[in-house]
């Protein structure tokens, strides 16, 4: 089974500033990963998918890189509704199981 | 307008099946580039899959708990069932289920439930 793992677990940012999430995964999962935003007492958020596509409705301060083993999420400028927790998922080799990542939680600095 | 509701007991004792069905609206479980998974999440942790069913019946659970979760879909009804059994307290969580939209070789979960609290404890 593919492991996730996110770094750092917890990130505290400013409000206006850049957020950097990363994720790693043990063996390549290619570009199929997607990250998910999760507030406080609401389901996951679909943020982006195949790496780096933007869901519809997504603003344009979240993007997604990588591919293989190693993927990143910035937040271009943090908003005082960003501050959630993020999870990244894999779905490679499909219908494998899907695995996802302990979660980062960002913060307000 | 997609949505997806997630329905079931909000309480069961150990050793118990539980019992969930997620009723689907917005889409047809018969699209090919569609399927239904169940995530759950407890209290204070991550989120973690559990199984998924795709419009031609295809299945997959997870490793971890492959013997004890059994999915289907009544497409006429437009729900899916999961059950697990055995269950114990370290199953209690929010159980969410979500539509799987597949875009060529992509495939992601873009429509959650609100999800179903089950405590297990006698």
């Amino acid at each position: 089974e593919i492991v996730m793992t996110q770094s750092p677990a917890t990130l505290s940012v400013s409000p206006g500033e850049r957020a950097t999430l990363s994720c790693r995964a043990s063996q390549s999962v290619s570009s199929n990963l997607a990250w998910y935003q999760q507030k406080p007492g609401q389901a996951p958020r679909l943020l982006i998918y195949g790496a780096s596509t933007r869901a519809t409705g997504i603003p344009a301060r979240f993007s997604g890189s990588g591919s293989g083993t190693e993927f990143t999420l910035t937040i271009s400028s943090l908003q005082s509704e960003d501050f959630a927790v993020y999870y990244c998922q894999q779905y490679n080799n499909w219908p494998s199981p899907v695995t996802f990542g302990q979660g980062t939680r960002l913060e307000i600095k | 307008q997609v949505t997806l509701k997630e329905s079931g007991p909000v309480l069961v004792k150990p050793t118990e099946t539980l019992t969930l069905t997620c009723t689907v609206s917005g889409f047809s479980l018969s699209n090919a580039r569609m399927g239904v998974s169940w995530i759950r999440q407890p209290p204070g942790k991550a989120l973690e899959w559990l199984a998924h069913i795709f419009s031609n019946d295809e299945k997959s659970y997870s490793t971890s708990l492959k013997s004890r979760l059994t999915i289907s879909k009544d497409t006429s009804k437009s729900q899916v069932v999961l059950t697990m059994t055995n269950m114990d307290p370290v199953d209690t969580a929010t159980y969410y289920c979500a539509r799987i939209r597949n875009s060529g070789d992509l495939y992601y979960f873009d429509y959650w439930g609100q999800g179903t609290l089950v405590t297990v404890s006698s």
